[in-house]
């Protein structure tokens, strides 16, 4: 079946541009995170999402990092006014309620000039 | 603070060589440890998981180590094939309703012919 999917695989911005990052976890899959990726450092942790609980925003590394989940599915992650230490791989997961395993998308790769 | 480390950073092997990495790790209260495996431009694939009373788990040539009471794990790569070039990362999950992940940096493998 169909993976975690996440668009545009990549995304070279300007700095002080906005930009969206989408996911699209697995069908049925109750809980989504958001991770980042940079050069030479572990995945740090950003948001998560479970159904319709109210979301854990305690990675979120500034106001200008924010994201939403639309109908329990499709996740958007969206950072404003960007900045190049923004630059990284954005990745998403999600997991199906009452397992462990998270499943992984592609990730994103923003680079932000 | 809730810590990953991973050893070595890098490590080179010709194919058909065994391999061990090191994983240790500071994360209380801990939930379990996992091991994924991430190719170049890919998501973090999941490998093995274990729980606090597990001390080993195998999945084809790959086998893990789990010490709960030093707070450390391995990964063992038997008869290593090209195909496992990639970056090997070691995650804790905390305890809690959230299952937060706490990444190392992982350890790129590079299997030569």
């Amino acid at each position: 079946g169909a993976g975690v999917s996440q668009s545009p695989s990549n995304k070279v911005t300007e700095k002080g541009k906005d930009v969206e990052l989408r996911c699209d976890p697995i069908s049925g899959h109750t809980a989504l995170y958001w991770y980042r990726q940079s050069l030479g450092q572990g995945l740090e942790f950003l948001i998560y999402f479970q159904g319709n609980s109210a979301p854990d925003k305690s990675g979120l590394p500034s106001d200008r990092f924010s994201a939403e989940r639309t109908g329990g599915s499709v996740s958007t992650l969206t950072i404003q006014r960007t900045q190049q230490e923004d630059s990284a791989v954005y990745l998403c997961a999600s997991r199906q309620q009452g397992t462990d395993t998270q499943y992984f998308g592609p990730g994103t790769r923003l680079t932000v000039l | 603070k809730n810590q990953v480390e991973q050893s070595p950073q890098s490590l080179i092997i010709l194919e058909g060589k065994n391999c061990t990495l090191q994983c240790n790790y500071t994360v209380s209260p801990f939930s379990n440890l996992r091991w994924y495996k991430q190719d170049t431009g890919r998501g973090p694939v999941s490998l093995t998981i274990m729980t606090f009373s597990e001390n080993t788990k195998s999945n084809g040539r790959y086998t893990a180590t789990l010490d709960a009471d030093t707070k450390q794990s391995s990964l063992h790569i038997t008869a290593s094939q090209l195909s496992d070039s990639a970056s090997y990362i070691c995650v804790v999950s905390e305890s809690g309703a959230t299952n937060k992940l706490i990444f190392g940096t992982g350890t790129l493998l590079a299997v030569q012919p």
